[in-house]
């Protein structure tokens, strides 16, 4: 079974552009999510994607962020302006949404180095 | 809402000896995970505990849940250096989150 993959694995920006990442998630399930992790710190979750209907994008700055995810399969985060503050790994996970463990299925992340 | 703090947050220890890594939530939550990351990799899972008085061991690392306490505990038993990573519990939120704790990075040394 093939894991949740994301595009790029590295991008290096300047302040002010913009960037966007991709994430496909494994076959079949339906809760999607994005992560931003902090150099030195756990992995903060942005938005909470079911099917293609956003759950909680509580913790999302939406003045610069937004992230979709079209026909509920893949997704995309974009960063519209960046700011020095922005470099993270973005972690895209997955999750089938029903059973017993709930348990998440992290990518291999996107490590965004904002200049 | 809730919280999740790991102490220590850096750990250096010796091949052979043993160690635990603490995990505390804030509110009530009725699974903990654990898992493991390697320097520029993803999170890879280790444990899912899912009651009060849950044990499950992989290897040298065993972990325990006590949910009255709000506690997780991860003990790694006679060291090796394979097991030098971060390791960061993280408690269920509900509606399917997860709240992650700092992450503790264990060293291990010959």
């Amino acid at each position: 079974e093939a894991g949740v993959a994301q595009s790029p694995r590295y991008k290096i920006i300047e302040k002010r552009q913009s960037v966007a990442f991709w994430c496909n998630p494994i076959s079949g399930h339906a809760t999607l999510y994005w992560y931003q992790q902090i150099l030195g710190q756990g992995p903060k979750l942005l938005i909470q994607f079911q099917n293609n209907g956003v759950v909680d994008d509580s913790q999302l700055p939406k003045d610069r962020f937004s992230a979709e995810r079209l026909k509920g399969v893949d997704s995309t985060l974009k960063i519209q302006p960046a700011k020095l503050e922005d470099s993270a790994v973005y972690l895209c996970a997955s999750s089938t949404g029903t059973g017993e463990f709930y348990e998440q299925y992290f990518g291999p992340g996107t490590r965004l180095t904002v200049t | 809402e809730l919280k999740v703090e790991q102490n220590p947050l850096f750990l250096s220890m010796q091949e052979g000896k043993n160690y635990t890594i603490y995990c505390n939530y804030s509110t009530t939550s009725d699974r903990l995970y654990w898992y493991r990351q390697d320097p520029g990799k993803s999170l890879e899972s280790l444990f899912v505990l899912l009651s009060n008085g849950a044990v499950k061991q992989e290897g040298r690392l065993m972990a325990s849940l006590d949910t009255k306490a709000r506690l997780s505990t991860l003990h790694i038993t006679a060291a090796v250096h394979d097991l030098s990573a971060t390791y960061f519990c993280a408690a269920f939120q509900g509606a399917q989150k997860l709240v992650f704790g700092q992450g503790t990075r264990l060293t291990i040394n010959p």
